[in-house]
């Protein structure tokens, strides 16, 4: 089965700082990738996706994320974070369209200073 | 509205009995998990059901057992032989190729 790692397990930031939380899959066909994100006390909701096409994909509230297939990684971006943006984040991986098996990672705790 | 709705949102358990968290949707997926979430784990899969009447084990599946007899409905069973059952769990559907809706969550604790 598929397997995720994100290297950062919390990761404190003064707003307006630039954001990159990381992210490396392991699985040997094709992929599809995502980015989750939990804000205090509310349930999960999905930021972004990559299924195919350009690997540069973009979310809501200004999040990016760029899938580099050489590295199997999905790292999440954010040019320059708010307080509002503290939350924690975690990637998934799925192997492929047809396969509803699901693994996420263990999650990144950001905390974003006013 | 559509969507995940687990039940209920807290629970108590005393050691050596069973208990069953409930899980609907009316999304109208074909496939629905169950996650468990610890701090610093994050989200490790249980069970999940592409398809009414077949479920397949997740990475943590020892002391769960699930049912999925309708579309709508795929509840948790926390058996006494799971070990360790204090956890917050996470109740998820998805449709073909789509991304995952979450429930808002039970959090069990053993009394």
């Amino acid at each position: 089965a598929q397997s995720v790692s994100q290297h950062n397990h919390h990761v404190i930031l003064s707003e307006a700082a630039s954001l990159e939380l990381g992210c490396n899959y392991s699985y040997g066909g094709t992929v599809n990738l995502f980015w989750y994100v939990q804000y205090p006390g509310q349930h999960l909701q999905l930021l972004l996706k990559y299924f195919s096409g350009d690997p540069l994909v973009k979310g809501i509230k200004g999040f990016e994320a760029e899938f580099i297939k050489s590295k199997f990684s999905f790292n999440l971006r954010k040019p320059s974070v708010q307080w509002s943006d503290t939350a924690e984040y975690f990637c998934a991986v799925r192997g492929g369209y047809n396969n509803n098996d699901m693994r996420f990672g263990a999650g990144t705790r950001l905390t974003v200073k006013p | 509205d559509g969507g995940i709705t687990q039940s209920p949102k807290y629970l108590f358990r005393k050691e050596g009995q069973n208990v069953t968290l409930s899980c609907e949707q009316n999304l109208n997926h074909d496939a629905m998990y169950w996650y468990r979430q610890d701090p610093g784990q994050g989200l490790r899969l249980i069970y999940y059901s592409q398809i009414v009447n077949d479920f397949q084990k997740g990475d943590i599946a020892e002391g769960y057992s699930v049912s999925r007899e309708k579309k709508e409905s795929f509840p948790l069973t926390v058996t006494s032989a799971q070990k360790n059952p204090t956890a917050f769990y996470l109740c998820a559907s998805s449709t073909q190729g789509q991304p995952q809706h979450f429930g808002d969550g039970t959090r069990l604790s053993i009394l």
